[in-house]
C-alpha cells in the first residue's frame, strides 16, 4: 500500500467521548501534520512532526492530543471534544525540511454530537 | 508570516475553455515555494504544481500552468482545455523550509458541458 491513509474515514462522537484518529504514510516521509478543514473556511494547520518530534503547535487546544510513535504514523487524540470541533481532519506527510510537497490522506469527517 | 489570499471564491467555465485562478502572497522569506492542490467533493487533497521563488521559467504540469510574476507576488494557476472532471475546490499554499504549508481559503471551479 502506498500513499497516506487516515481511519476511520467518518467518525461522529459524543462531547464525552474519547476517540483517536489515526494517519500512516508509506512514502518514506520524516514529516507529518494535522490540518483542520472547517466549512467554509482555510485549511488551518494544527501540529507539525519532524522525525517524530513536534516542532509546531499552532495553539490548538488541549483536547486535541497528538502522538508520533515513528515517522510513518501520526494519531490525534480526541477528548471532551465540542460541536465547533466537527470539521474534516487532514494528515499530511512530507520529506522534513520544507519547501516541498505534501502529500495529504482522504481525511476523517469528524461530527461532533 | 506568510500569508496567501484567494479573492474568487467560485470561477465558471465551459468544457475546452482555459480558466485563470487567481493567487497572491505576501512573505518576507527569499526563499520559498509555492503550491496548487485539487480537492474533489471527497476531500482528498491532490497536488497538481509546484513554483520555487527562484525558478526563472514557469512551471508547466500537463494542462496545468503556473503564472508567476515575483515582483506582483502572484501564483495563478492556468488550467487548459477544462474538462467536467476538473470541477473540484483549488487551494494555493506557499511553504518555506522548515514548516508546513499555509492554504488560502480556495476558489471553487464549475466545468460545465
Amino acid at each position: 500500500e502506498t500513499g497516506v491513509t487516515q481511519t476511520p474515514r467518518h467518525l461522529v462522537m459524543g462531547m464525552t467521548n474519547k476517540k483517536s484518529l489515526k494517519c500512516e504514510q508509506h512514502l518514506g516521509h520524516n514529516a507529518m501534520y494535522w490540518y483542520k478543514q472547517s466549512a467554509k473556511k482555510p485549511l488551518e494547520l494544527m501540529f507539525v512532526y519532524n522525525f517524530k518530534e513536534q516542532t509546531e503547535n499552532n495553539s490548538v487546544p488541549s483536547r486535541f492530543s497528538p502522538e508520533c510513535p515513528n515517522s510513518s504514523h501520526l494519531f490525534l487524540h480526541l477528548h471532551t471534544l465540542q460541536p465547533e470541533d466537527s470539521a474534516l481532519y487532514l494528515c499530511a506527510s512530507s520529506h522534513a525540511g520544507g519547501n516541498t510537497e505534501a502529500f495529504f490522506g482522504q481525511g476523517t469527517r469528524l461530527t461532533v454530537v | 508570516a506568510q500569508k496567501i489570499t484567494q479573492t474568487q471564491p467560485g470561477m465558471f467555465v465551459q468544457e475546452k475553455e482555459a480558466v485563470t485562478l487567481d493567487c497572491t502572497y505576501d512573505t518576507s522569506d527569499p526563499s520559498y515555494g509555492l503550491f496548487w492542490y485539487k480537492q474533489p467533493s471527497s476531500g482528498e487533497m491532490i497536488f497538481l504544481i509546484y513554483q520555487g521563488s527562484y525558478d526563472q521559467q514557469n512551471a508547466t504540469e500537463g494542462r496545468y500552468s503556473l503564472n508567476f510574476q515575483k515582483a506582483r507576488k502572484s501564483a495563478n494557476l492556468v488550467i487548459s482545455a477544462s474538462q467536467l472532471g476538473d470541477s473540484a475546490m483549488y487551494f494555493c499554499a506557499i511553504g518555506r523550509a522548515g514548516t508546513a504549508l499555509i492554504f488560502g481559503k480556495g476558489t471553487t471551479l464549475s466545468v460545465s458541458s
